[in-house]
């Protein structure tokens, strides 16, 4: 199984929107609609902010938003913050009972 | 509140051993499948094992295969991993992880535990 595809690093100004994407195969991101995403803070576990594809937990900001084509799922941020400067990570059903997770990309806002 | 804590890292020598525990609270642990997932030093997320809320299905990467032994005690709400053999390449902190998925089915890390480093170095 090999990792997810993300763009290392993604940047953007306050208020801007930025997209980070997460490349699979037809065997994971493109067999489900089983995509979840994680912020990681320096040092810090990992937090679910979207799964199974479009839910977000509760408390997590509607300036996160998700898509999917193909075997490419997509992560928007909007009206992005410095709050939101961090590591992020999409995670990936992909069958068997196994998941995989992406490369990462950190964020950085200008 | 669900909480997981992580327990039993440090350091051992390559070839060494070490069980990790994970104390689960604050949700019913018998119901839901639960995975180790490990991050080395300035790298990426990646899942080591994984098991149903039964322990009837078990899934290991490649890397640890034949090496970790991942195991549950659902009477006392307690999730294990033995890595025998380390490796340097061992060398991560390990996250308990509670799976999202519903009927114990393994789907995705739902919520993580604050982790406990493992380092393998002489």
């Amino acid at each position: 199984q090999s990792a997810l595809t993300q763009p290392a690093s993604v940047s953007g100004s306050p208020g801007q929107s930025i997209t980070i994407s997460c490349t699979g195969t037809s065997s994971d991101v493109g067999s489900y609609n089983l995509v979840s995403w994680y912020r990681q803070d320096p040092g810090k576990a990992p937090k679910v902010i979207i799964y199974e594809g479009t839910k977000r937990p509760s408390g997590i900001s509607r300036r996160f938003s998700v898509s999917k084509s193909g075997n490419t799922a997509s992560l928007t941020i909007s009206g992005l913050q410095a709050e939101d400067e961090a590591d992020y990570y999409c995670c990936s059903y992909a069958g068997f009972g196994t998941f995989v997770f992406g490369t990462g990309t950190k964020v950085t806002v200008l | 509140e669900v909480q997981l804590l992580e327990s039993g890292g440090g350091l051992v020598q390559p070839g060494g051993s070490l069980r990790l525990s994970c104390s689960a609270s604050g949700f019913i642990f018998s119901d839901y499948a639960m995975s180790w997932v490990r991050q080395a030093p300035g790298k990426g997320l990646e899942r080591v094992s994984s098991l149903t809320n039964g322990g009837d299905q078990i899934k290991y990467a490649e890397s640890v295969e034949g090496r970790f032994t991942i195991s549950r005690d659902n009477s006392k709400n307690i999730l294990y991993v033995q890595m025998n053999v380390l490796r340097a390449e061992d060398t991560a902190v390990y996250y308990c992880v509670k799976d999202g998925g519903d009927h114990g089915r393994i789907l995705y890390p739902e919520v993580w535990g604050p982790g406990t480093m493992v380092t393998v170095s002489s």
